[in-house]
């Protein structure tokens, strides 16, 4: 069964560092990929997605991920985060079932920014 | 371009009681996406919609229902609401998938006590 997991539900890294967060898919066929971020009492808002076009994917706000069929990885990345980053992090994977396609999101990464 | 619109915004309801919750896609998007967001379960599928055809299940139990008009505008509805339904309601729309990606609405906050 396809499935997405993310390791980490709770990253916490120092302003100006790297961010990186983690995501692994399970699927039979070629994924398309998503990260989206949640800010508190927002809905969801898409950072980047893989439609493989590249693999190396470049989204808003800075942040970029890199696609690895070898490894199932799609991890986000940011060179130095800032304040204004944290928040709830998800990865998703959109797969086909009965005839059509659907989304399937990760638990989530809460990040936190520290001073 | 107007995105993705829920109402209401917050519900508080009594166990027992029923709800209908709205949302308004992006104009030219036909498939609309529930998702119930709690603490402990994350992320959660409902349903998905397209052309006023449910498309797609998510397993929840036969309480949580909804439907699409025409106009591509979905509602869903939760009868005999219990505690456990307190939840962020997420609506989301898109163009036909899959590598279409979902815009979301900002949600509506259901209480149920």
């Amino acid at each position: 069964a396809q499935s997405v997991t993310q390791l980490g539900s709770h990253v916490s890294v120092s302003e100006g560092a790297l961010v990186l967060l983690r995501c692994n898919y399970s699927s039979s066929v070629p994924p398309y990929l998503f990260w989206y971020v949640q800010y508190p009492n927002q809905g969801l808002q898409l950072l980047l997605k893989y439609t493989s076009a590249a693999t190396l994917v470049k989204g808003i706000n800075g942040f970029e991920a890199e696609f690895k069929k070898s490894e199932t990885s799609f991890h986000l990345t940011k060179p130095s985060a800032h304040m204004s980053d944290a928040a709830e992090y998800f990865c998703a994977v959109s797969v086909p079932t009965s005839g059509t396609y659907k989304y399937i999101f990760g638990t989530g990464t809460r990040l936190k920014v520290l001073a | 371009k107007a995105g993705v619109t829920q109402t209401p915004r917050y519900l508080i309801k009594t166990r027992g009681q029923q709800v209908t919750l709205s949302c308004s896609p992006i104009s030219g998007h036909r498939s609309v996406s529930w998702y119930q967001q709690t603490p402990g379960q994350g992320l959660q599928f409902l349903f998905e919609y397209f052309s006023e055809t449910q498309r797609n299940k998510g397993n929840f139990p036969g309480r949580f229902s909804g439907r699409q008009f025409s106009n591509s505008r979905s509602e869903m509805n939760v009868s005999t609401l219990e505690l456990g339904d307190s939840a962020l309601y997420l609506c989301a729309s898109s163009l036909d998938p899959p590598y279409y990606e979902q815009y979301f609405g900002p949600g509506t906050r259901l209480t149920v006590t």
